[in-house]
């Protein structure tokens, strides 16, 4: 399966942006979704994981969801701030036929402007 | 604190194989919760992921790069490595090698800081 996120989005400082990362086949919580955050010249760090958990130390301004009725998993970063900017990749996980691959979306470029 | 740490050549030449070693200190691969994994990404473009490794042996490498990818491990060593061979010119990228944990959950972000990969004759 593959996962789908928009390209881009931007928004101002302060507001609230909603990354979505929508699963091609498969159900959406059949298996935990991840969110990464990247920035310039940096290994991606973790912001979210199993759908809506987040890693100590990242600021509850960040949340995960999934909505089953549109197969997709959501990052919501509320009260924007110019540091959140960066790529956001989302992940899963295919253990379809006894396999067990990590599949990552395309990523997602925030702009905080 | 574990630490992860790539290397090998930075340019390969089209139709060669690539030799990537990951060098893991800090802590010990011998756990049964852990996968040692490649992920690489493409200069301006996304995250691929490449393979995983147990400390066992056992792999799992992406569909789509499966006849060109071998992964093994030296827990002796505290490494691991990636070799790739048919390398052409959409192979370029920076090389992560990471800890994943499968199926889920965290543990801490341990990645390797990246090897840039350069095809070119």
């Amino acid at each position: 399966f593959m996962l789908t996120q928009p390209h881009s989005v931007s928004e101002s400082p302060g507001k609230t942006v909603t990354i979505s990362c929508t699963r091609s086949s498969g159900n959406i919580a059949s298996n935990y979704v991840q969110w990464y955050q990247q920035r310039p010249g940096s290994a991606p760090t973790t912001v979210i994981y199993d759908d809506d958990q987040r890693p100590s130390g990242v600021p509850d301004r960040f949340s995960g969801s999934i909505d089953s009725s549109s197969n997709s998993a959501s990052l919501t970063i509320s009260g924007l701030k110019t540091e959140d900017e960066a790529d956001y990749y989302c992940q899963s996980y295919d253990t379809s036929n006894h396999v067990l691959y990590w599949v990552f979306g395309g990523g997602t470029r925030l702009t905080v402007l | 604190q574990l630490q992860l740490q790539e290397s090998g050549p930075g340019l390969v030449k089209p139709s060669e194989t690539l030799s990537l070693t990951c060098s893991v200190s800090g802590d010990s691969m011998t756990s049964n919760k852990y996968y040692w994994g490649w992920i690489r990404q493409p200069p301006g473009k996304g995250l691929e992921w490449i393979g995983s490794i147990d400390y066992r042996g056992t792999t799992f490498y992406n569909p789509s790069l499966k006849s060109r990818v071998t992964m093994s491990v030296d827990t002796s060593k505290s490494q691991f490595s990636l070799k790739m061979n048919s390398m052409t010119a959409a192979d370029p990228a920076v090389y992560y090698c990471a800890r994943l944990l499968p199926w889920g959950g965290h543990s801490g972000d341990y990645w390797g800081p990246g090897i840039l990969v350069t095809v070119s004759s």
